[in-house]
């Protein structure tokens, strides 16, 4: 159990639609981020929130977008969704400081028809 | 860039085995390193880490990784597996500095131990 929990575990939609996936960081962490895991692949790092600023992105496409709200939770949004957009989103947060281990969550399990 | 090389995908031991999976990354100012590990149905939890100091780690579960700079590589090993090692591991690698600290990962080696 680490802390961070996110919402919908699982969901499917279609090619166009749009998106939102939500995550409740642990306790005290204020750095939040999204990674985007393919099946068979590693973690991509979509983009990374501190204090409800976007502070670091990945290789990802503006219709990627987040929020982080004051009290550290956040969200993912994905607009005009493709195929390839199917996958697994984490979210993991951690304090700021360098030596902040990140805490994952189990993740949201997203299928795009 | 950053970027993390896995060599194996898939390794199958039995159990008491020694293990040790390969990791390479590319990148070329100073980085801080770590092993994932994913059990079946579970998230994504910390290993061990490397940031500075001995290169050689220790983290949980009897796992340990040596970091040789020279051949930017951060090898995981374990002297004897058990079955429940049964997971896929993952090698990343962040920058040293900066705010984002975005992780790198590698693909992913996925090991499964024979009881």
């Amino acid at each position: 159990e680490t802390g961070v929990t996110q919402s919908p575990t699982h969901l499917i939609k279609t090619r166009g639609q749009q998106v939102t996936l939500r995550c409740s960081s642990q306790s005290g962490h204020n750095t939040v981020s999204w990674y985007q895991q393919a099946l068979g692949q590693g973690p991509q790092f979509i983009f990374q929130y501190y204090r409800e600023e976007e502070n670091g992105r990945g290789n990802f496409p503006p219709r990627f977008s987040g929020l982080q709200f004051p009290n550290y939770s956040s969200e993912l949004n994905v607009n005009a969704l493709e195929l390839d957009d199917s996958a697994l989103y984490l979210c993991a947060s951690r304090t700021g400081g360098q030596g902040g281990e990140l805490f994952f969550g189990e993740g949201s399990r997203l299928t795009v028809l | 860039a950053q970027s993390v090389s896995q060599h194996n995908h898939h390794v199958i031991l039995s159990e008491a085995a020694s293990l040790e999976l390969g990791c390479n990354y590319s990148y070329g100012g100073t980085v801080n390193l770590f092993w994932y590990v994913q059990y079946p149905g579970q998230h994504l939890q910390l290993l061990l880490k490397y940031f500075s100091g001995d290169p050689l780690v220790k983290g949980i579960k009897g796992f340990e990784a040596e970091f040789i700079k020279s051949k930017f590589s951060f090898n995981l090993r374990k002297p004897s597996v058990q079955w429940s090692d049964t997971a896929e591991y993952f090698c990343a690698v962040t920058r040293a500095s900066g705010s984002a600290r975005q992780l790198t990962f590698g693909s992913g080696t996925q090991l499964t131990v024979l009881p």
